[in-house]
């Protein structure tokens, strides 16, 4: 199974962008990067998600490499509430149905 | 209207009892989840469900017993309640296995 590795924390300034990398050097050529968040004292809120292309939505863009070991995401105008921690994950296929492992994730803190 | 609901929001009871939580999904999606955060905040996959059978049981006690009786609900029962029960549950729904996944905002389980 493909693992992911993020920085434990990082912060923001406001307005700025925010760059938060990960690392899945393991995985496969079938595996999606996703991207959550959890807003403390609420459930994960599903960011983006890719296979190799960059993807961009309302929320955030999705830039992975190359060779596909390692992806970043953006959040171009970082506000006070997207203060969270921010979780990458692997998908992973069991007997063809996915499951997600959540690890520690990196905990984001938008500053003024 | 909230997409997954879950009921209820806290519980707190005592140590052997057996409880319910309940999660209802109206996305129409196909698929359903059990997830639970212990105090590190670690989330893990405890079930997951298709079209209401079983397709990810992870390793959990057979104290934990999921119930689908349609595929708009998952239900999660737990008999003889013990200390290292107490956690937030977080139910989830995607469509397929791979979907993005929608997650409720948990259930705050306390043991005394």
């Amino acid at each position: 199974d493909a693992k992911t590795t993020q920085p434990p924390s990082m912060d923001c300034a406001e307005g700025r962008a925010a760059n938060l990398p990960c690392n899945h050097s393991t995985i496969s050529g079938n595996e999606y990067v996703y991207w959550y968040r959890q807003i403390h004292s609420q459930g994960p809120q599903y960011i983006i998600h890719g296979l190799k292309n960059n993807e961009t939505n309302e929320m955030a863009s999705l830039i992975i490499t190359e060779d596909r070991k390692s992806s970043t995401l953006i959040l171009p105008h970082a506000t006070l509430r997207d203060t969270a921690v921010y979780y990458c994950i692997v998908g992973i296929l069991t007997d063809s149905w996915g499951k997600f492992q959540f690890g520690a994730g990196t905990q984001v803190v938008v500053t003024p | 209207d909230t997409a997954v609901s879950q009921t209820p929001k806290y519980l707190v009871t005592q140590m052997g009892n057996d409880k319910s939580i309940k999660c209802e999904q109206n996305l129409g999606h196909d698929t359903m989840y059990w997830y639970k955060q212990d105090s590190k905040k670690f989330l893990k996959i405890m079930f997951s469900y298709n079209n209401k059978e079983l397709i990810i049981n992870e390793t959990v006690p057979n104290r934990f017993s999921p119930k689908s009786p349609d595929k708009a609900h998952l239900n999660l029962h737990i008999n003889s309640l013990e200390l290292g029960d107490s956690a937030v549950y977080f139910c989830a729904s995607s469509q397929g296995d791979l979907g993005p996944q929608h997650f409720g905002d948990g259930t705050r389980l306390s043991i005394l």
